[in-house]
């Protein structure tokens, strides 16, 4: 049970590359968010998704496009990546449904992106 | 807007010694609210989880509480270890939808 996975764990980009990131979960989660989290300004939500096929914007969606179009799976795009998308990215999911009904998020590892 | 507030922003301690770790919001309507550990470089690792019904959760040296009237939540750390050194965060999660909202977290250095 790996929990919540995040690839890649790095990368560095240029001015205007795109690039997407993966997150996967292997709990069977309906909800999936990220999260950007910086210096001074603590984590904040970027989209997330309430189930497959299903996505919302957060609180600082502009200049990223997500997509969930599997259960396990979300991904956020960068089309054209900015040096303030610098930044350390967090993948989380939870369980909305249940017996407990705890809604616990449960959080990847992060990628550190650079972008120069 | 809901706003998580913690304090300190740093607190450096010596081995053995009990802590308290603060953190306060200000709409009291949440849902729940959510500890997390975050060691240098890596993920969210959640501690404790406490309803908005419930008034505090334990685990192991770990003792969180809630005061939803007043807005405040603590983390009780007892008899802090070397290990226990990282930054801690809270976040609530407001009861109109699903999203966190995080504090900024206390940095905590055990010193042996």
């Amino acid at each position: 049970n790996a929990g919540v996975t995040q690839t890649p764990k790095f990368r560095v980009l240029k001015t205007g590359q795109s690039m997407t990131l993966l997150c996967a979960q292997d709990m069977n989660h309906e909800y999936m968010y990220w999260y950007r989290q910086d210096p001074g300004m603590g984590l904040r939500l970027i989209h997330y998704s309430v189930g497959e096929g299903t996505t919302a914007k957060g609180e600082v969606p502009d200049g990223y496009n997500v997509s969930r179009l599997k259960k396990q799976n979300f991904l956020l795009g960068l089309e054209s990546a900015a040096p303030s998308q610098t930044s350390v990215y967090f993948c989380a999911s939870s369980s909305e449904t249940g017996p407990k009904l705890y809604n616990e998020q449960f959080f990847g590892p992060g990628t550190r992106l650079t972008v120069l | 807007k809901q706003e998580v507030t913690q304090i300190p922003a740093a607190l450096s301690v010596p081995e053995g010694e009990n802590l308290v770790l603060n953190c306060s919001f200000t709409d009291s309507a949440i849902y729940n609210l959510q500890w997390f550990r975050q060691d240098p470089g890596k993920g969210l690792t959640s501690l404790l989880l406490i309803q908005s019904s419930q008034r505090e959760q334990t685990s192991g040296r770990l003792n969180a509480s809630l005061d939803k009237s007043s807005g405040r939540s603590t983390l009780y750390i007892a008899a802090s270890q070397p290990g226990d050194s990282a930054t801690y965060l809270c976040a609530v999660k407001e009861t109109s939808g699903s999203r966190l909202t995080f504090g900024e977290g206390t940095q905590l250095t055990v010193n042996p």
